[in-house]
Protein backbone atom coordinates (compact mmCIF):
# COMPACT_ATOMS: atom_id res chain seq x y z
CA UNK A 1 0.00 0.00 0.00
CA UNK A 2 1.95 2.70 -1.36
CA UNK A 3 2.11 6.01 0.75
CA UNK A 4 1.88 9.92 -0.18
CA UNK A 5 3.93 10.02 -3.10
CA UNK A 6 5.90 13.41 -4.07
CA UNK A 7 7.44 15.20 -7.30
CA UNK A 8 9.93 15.96 -7.84
CA UNK A 9 12.22 15.13 -4.78
CA UNK A 10 14.60 17.76 -5.77
CA UNK A 11 14.63 21.00 -7.85
CA UNK A 12 16.40 24.53 -8.58
CA UNK A 13 14.97 27.80 -9.42
CA UNK A 14 16.07 30.79 -9.42
CA UNK A 15 14.30 34.29 -8.66
CA UNK A 16 10.83 35.21 -9.93
CA UNK A 17 10.51 32.10 -11.36
CA UNK A 18 7.38 29.74 -11.17
CA UNK A 19 7.38 26.13 -9.39
CA UNK A 20 4.84 23.55 -9.69
CA UNK A 21 5.03 20.55 -6.82
CA UNK A 22 2.94 16.92 -7.00
CA UNK A 23 1.62 15.16 -4.87
CA UNK A 24 -0.40 11.98 -4.60
CA UNK A 25 -2.14 11.23 -1.24
CA UNK A 26 -2.05 7.59 0.83
CA UNK A 27 -4.96 5.20 -0.97
CA UNK A 28 -7.82 5.84 0.95
CA UNK A 29 -7.18 9.32 1.71
CA UNK A 30 -8.85 12.22 0.22
CA UNK A 31 -7.82 15.43 1.87
CA UNK A 32 -4.47 17.03 0.86
CA UNK A 33 -2.75 19.61 2.87
CA UNK A 34 0.28 21.28 1.97
CA UNK A 35 3.09 22.47 4.51
CA UNK A 36 6.29 24.17 4.11
CA UNK A 37 9.34 23.39 6.50
CA UNK A 38 12.30 25.91 6.22
CA UNK A 39 15.73 24.62 7.30
CA UNK A 40 16.43 23.79 11.51
CA UNK A 41 11.74 24.67 11.58
CA UNK A 42 9.12 22.80 12.26
CA UNK A 43 6.63 22.60 8.94
CA UNK A 44 4.11 25.74 8.91
CA UNK A 45 0.75 24.98 7.12
CA UNK A 46 -0.02 26.50 3.91
CA UNK A 47 -3.13 24.75 2.86
CA UNK A 48 -5.46 21.95 2.58
CA UNK A 49 -7.58 20.85 0.06
CA UNK A 50 -11.11 19.03 0.09
CA UNK A 51 -13.47 17.75 -2.77
CA UNK A 52 -11.39 20.04 -5.45
CA UNK A 53 -11.78 22.95 -3.17
CA UNK A 54 -9.35 24.65 -0.87
CA UNK A 55 -11.02 24.36 2.28
CA UNK A 56 -8.85 26.32 4.98
CA UNK A 57 -5.56 28.82 4.48
CA UNK A 58 -2.35 29.39 6.75
CA UNK A 59 -0.53 33.07 6.55
CA UNK A 60 0.70 32.50 3.22
CA UNK A 61 0.09 34.93 -0.14
CA UNK A 62 -1.03 34.60 -3.23
CA UNK A 63 1.66 33.71 -4.56
CA UNK A 64 1.08 30.55 -2.98
CA UNK A 65 -2.09 28.25 -4.84
CA UNK A 66 -3.08 24.53 -5.34
CA UNK A 67 -5.49 22.69 -7.19
CA UNK A 68 -6.60 19.04 -6.06
CA UNK A 69 -7.66 16.71 -8.81
CA UNK A 70 -10.87 14.38 -9.17
CA UNK A 71 -8.59 11.36 -8.03
CA UNK A 72 -7.50 13.21 -5.01
CA UNK A 73 -4.14 13.97 -6.14
CA UNK A 74 -2.88 17.54 -5.75
CA UNK A 75 -0.67 19.94 -7.01
CA UNK A 76 0.77 23.23 -5.02
CA UNK A 77 1.57 26.21 -6.96
CA UNK A 78 4.54 28.86 -6.29
CA UNK A 79 4.73 32.27 -8.45
CA UNK A 80 7.06 34.95 -8.32
CA UNK A 81 9.72 32.77 -6.34
CA UNK A 82 11.95 34.80 -3.41
CA UNK A 83 14.89 33.30 -1.95
CA UNK A 84 12.65 32.72 1.00
CA UNK A 85 10.51 30.25 -0.43
CA UNK A 86 13.87 28.08 -0.53
CA UNK A 87 12.60 25.31 1.51
CA UNK A 88 11.25 21.51 2.08
CA UNK A 89 7.30 21.11 1.01
CA UNK A 90 5.52 18.44 2.84
CA UNK A 91 2.49 17.03 1.17
CA UNK A 92 0.11 15.07 4.28
CA UNK A 93 -3.04 12.96 3.86
CA UNK A 94 -5.95 12.14 5.09
CA UNK A 95 -9.47 11.45 5.60
CA UNK A 96 -12.01 13.87 5.51
CA UNK A 97 -14.92 12.18 7.81
CA UNK A 98 -11.79 10.86 9.95
CA UNK A 99 -10.87 14.63 10.78
CA UNK A 100 -13.90 15.92 12.00
CA UNK A 101 -14.43 12.94 14.19
CA UNK A 102 -10.92 14.28 15.73
CA UNK A 103 -9.30 11.20 15.56
CA UNK A 104 -7.76 11.99 12.31
CA UNK A 105 -3.82 11.42 11.93
CA UNK A 106 -1.47 12.99 9.10
CA UNK A 107 0.49 10.73 6.88
CA UNK A 108 3.07 12.69 5.24
CA UNK A 109 5.19 12.48 2.40
CA UNK A 110 9.08 12.59 2.11
CA UNK A 111 8.71 16.51 0.39
CA UNK A 112 9.70 18.27 -2.46
CA UNK A 113 13.33 20.15 -1.84
CA UNK A 114 13.38 23.86 -3.56
CA UNK A 115 16.09 26.06 -3.73
CA UNK A 116 15.79 29.36 -4.84
CA UNK A 117 19.07 30.95 -6.20
CA UNK B 1 -1.98 33.29 19.35
CA UNK B 2 -1.74 29.54 19.19
CA UNK B 3 2.01 28.67 19.78
CA UNK B 4 3.71 25.91 20.54
CA UNK B 5 7.39 25.76 22.27
CA UNK B 6 9.83 22.69 22.03
CA UNK B 7 12.78 22.38 23.97
CA UNK B 8 15.61 21.61 24.38
CA UNK B 9 16.44 22.73 20.74
CA UNK B 10 18.85 19.60 20.88
CA UNK B 11 20.04 16.77 23.19
CA UNK B 12 22.69 14.55 22.95
CA UNK B 13 22.46 11.00 24.69
CA UNK B 14 24.50 8.39 25.97
CA UNK B 15 23.12 4.96 24.77
CA UNK B 16 20.70 4.08 27.61
CA UNK B 17 20.92 7.53 29.36
CA UNK B 18 16.99 7.98 29.67
CA UNK B 19 15.66 11.89 28.93
CA UNK B 20 12.30 14.03 28.61
CA UNK B 21 11.86 16.39 25.75
CA UNK B 22 9.11 19.06 26.60
CA UNK B 23 6.43 20.63 24.20
CA UNK B 24 4.95 24.00 25.83
CA UNK B 25 1.84 25.32 24.20
CA UNK B 26 -0.38 28.43 24.84
CA UNK B 27 -4.16 27.17 22.22
CA UNK B 28 -6.93 28.29 22.30
CA UNK B 29 -8.99 25.17 22.11
CA UNK B 30 -7.22 21.83 22.44
CA UNK B 31 -8.81 19.28 19.59
CA UNK B 32 -5.36 17.14 20.08
CA UNK B 33 -1.53 17.12 20.46
CA UNK B 34 0.76 15.29 18.26
CA UNK B 35 4.14 13.61 18.03
CA UNK B 36 5.81 13.06 15.18
CA UNK B 37 9.52 11.81 14.49
CA UNK B 38 11.46 13.36 11.65
CA UNK B 39 14.64 11.85 10.10
CA UNK B 40 16.67 13.53 7.87
CA UNK B 41 15.64 13.81 3.81
CA UNK B 42 12.42 12.76 5.17
CA UNK B 43 8.62 13.38 6.33
CA UNK B 44 7.44 13.53 9.61
CA UNK B 45 6.14 9.68 10.79
CA UNK B 46 3.52 9.82 13.16
CA UNK B 47 3.77 8.34 16.57
CA UNK B 48 1.28 9.50 19.68
CA UNK B 49 -1.68 11.87 19.55
CA UNK B 50 -2.89 13.07 23.23
CA UNK B 51 -6.55 14.49 23.73
CA UNK B 52 -7.10 15.53 27.34
CA UNK B 53 -4.38 16.17 30.24
CA UNK B 54 -3.78 13.32 32.18
CA UNK B 55 -3.41 10.78 28.94
CA UNK B 56 -0.17 8.72 28.25
CA UNK B 57 0.72 6.59 25.15
CA UNK B 58 3.85 4.00 24.83
CA UNK B 59 5.40 3.04 22.40
CA UNK B 60 8.45 0.62 22.69
CA UNK B 61 11.12 2.96 24.23
CA UNK B 62 8.33 6.47 24.04
CA UNK B 63 6.42 7.65 26.54
CA UNK B 64 4.32 10.67 26.12
CA UNK B 65 2.22 12.17 28.63
CA UNK B 66 -0.18 15.44 28.46
CA UNK B 67 -1.02 18.01 31.25
CA UNK B 68 -3.25 21.14 30.22
CA UNK B 69 -0.36 23.18 29.24
CA UNK B 70 2.61 21.09 28.41
CA UNK B 71 3.71 17.39 26.89
CA UNK B 72 6.55 15.65 27.59
CA UNK B 73 8.29 12.59 25.16
CA UNK B 74 9.63 10.42 28.09
CA UNK B 75 12.80 8.17 25.85
CA UNK B 76 13.91 5.31 28.09
CA UNK B 77 17.30 3.37 27.40
CA UNK B 78 17.80 5.15 23.90
CA UNK B 79 19.27 3.44 21.06
CA UNK B 80 21.53 5.12 18.62
CA UNK B 81 18.49 4.53 16.14
CA UNK B 82 16.34 7.05 18.39
CA UNK B 83 18.30 9.80 16.88
CA UNK B 84 16.35 11.40 14.95
CA UNK B 85 13.93 15.21 14.99
CA UNK B 86 11.15 14.94 17.30
CA UNK B 87 8.19 17.42 16.06
CA UNK B 88 5.01 18.32 18.90
CA UNK B 89 2.26 19.69 17.04
CA UNK B 90 -1.40 20.60 18.37
CA UNK B 91 -4.70 21.13 16.24
CA UNK B 92 -7.37 23.58 17.80
CA UNK B 93 -10.09 24.24 14.91
CA UNK B 94 -12.00 21.98 12.41
CA UNK B 95 -10.17 20.35 9.30
CA UNK B 96 -6.94 19.39 9.87
CA UNK B 97 -4.69 22.60 10.11
CA UNK B 98 -1.49 21.51 12.83
CA UNK B 99 0.48 24.12 14.11
CA UNK B 100 4.46 22.64 14.92
CA UNK B 101 7.53 23.76 17.10
CA UNK B 102 10.59 23.90 15.60
CA UNK B 103 11.71 20.32 16.56
CA UNK B 104 14.07 18.60 19.50
CA UNK B 105 17.01 16.92 17.57
CA UNK B 106 18.33 14.21 19.20
CA UNK B 107 21.05 12.23 18.89
CA UNK B 108 22.15 9.16 20.73
CA UNK B 109 25.68 7.99 20.87
CA UNK B 110 26.92 4.33 21.61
Amino acid sequence: DAGVTQSPTHLIKTRGQQVTLRCSPKSGHDTVSWYQQALGQGPQFIFQYYEEEERQRGNFPDRFSGHQFPNYSSELNVNALLLGDSALYLCASSHFRETNSGANVLTFGAGSRLTVL
Amino acid sequence: EDQVTQSPEALRLQEGESSSLNCSYTVSGLRGLFWYRQDPGKGPEFLFTLYSAGEEKEKERLKATLTKKESFLHITAPKPEDSATYLCAVRTGGYNKLIFGAGTRLAVHP
